[in-house]
């Protein structure tokens, strides 16, 4: 069974302060994708990262930076230096590589809250 | 690039009565997706077509939802008849194959009164 937890159902920081958005999966698989999507109050949602269960190398974007740890099966979020434009909700999710279905499997997301 | 197009945006509906969503994926993808997301929760998949072809249906409540993706291209989720519980967000999402990120589109917010 795949199955993705947010446990922080909402975060509210100032602007500037860094905030970690928190992942744990579970999967029996042992390849598979991990994804961070962002969706913004417009609805739509905005693909972020994708990390091969293969590559536990951490990675930075600006002001973005990805944890992954297989040994907890964690994929953890950081943004730096938050910016008011950062306020959206944010999915982890979960994706087998087995060919055929490439189902996501989505958590429950992080309403994040970037106060001025 | 155009991104992946959906109509309507919003739609209210009664219960019983029917709805039919259109998206058009973006140009040369070849897997088109359709989610289901009711407020507060994460997207859930409904259907996964592959060019025209259905790869994976088993979260679609096929007594009422169907869809279809005709030549490949656009396709059409029509649910009939709404129920209340059907009151969700209905996003499409695209990619080049089934081993790429999806890219989603706005979505159609549907209520059913």
């Amino acid at each position: 069974a795949q199955k993705v937890t947010q446990a922080q159902t909402e975060i509210s920081v100032v602007e500037k302060e860094d905030v970690t958005l928190d992942c744990v999966y579970e999967t029996r698989d042992t390849t598979y994708y991990l994804f961070w999507y962002k969706q913004p109050p417009s609805g739509e949602l905005v693909f972020l990262i994708r990390r091969n269960s293969f590559d536990e190398q951490n990675e930075i974007s600006g002001r973005y930076s990805w944890n992954f740890q297989k040994s907890t099966s964690s994929f953890n979020f950081t943004i730096t230096a938050s910016q008011v434009v950062d306020s959206a909700v944010y999915f982890c999710a979960l994706r087998p590589t087995i060919q055929g279905a490439q189902k996501l499997v989505f958590g429950q997301g992080t309403r994040l809250t970037i106060n001025p | 690039e155009a991104g992946v197009a959906q109509s309507p945006r919003y739609k209210i509906i009664e219960k019983r009565q029917s709805v039919a969503f259109w998206c058009n994926p973006i140009s040369g993808h070849a897997t088109l997706y359709w989610y289901q997301q009711i407020l507060g929760q994460g997207p859930k998949l409904l259907i996964q077509f592959q060019n025209n072809g259905v790869v994976d249906d088993s979260q679609l409540p096929k007594d009422r939802f169907s869809a279809e993706r005709l030549k490949g291209v656009d396709s059409t989720l029509k649910i009939q008849p709404a129920k209340l519980e059907d009151s969700a967000v209905y996003l499409c999402a695209s990619s080049p194959s089934s081993y790429y990120e999806q890219y989603f589109g706005p979505g159609t917010r549907l209520t059913v009164t």
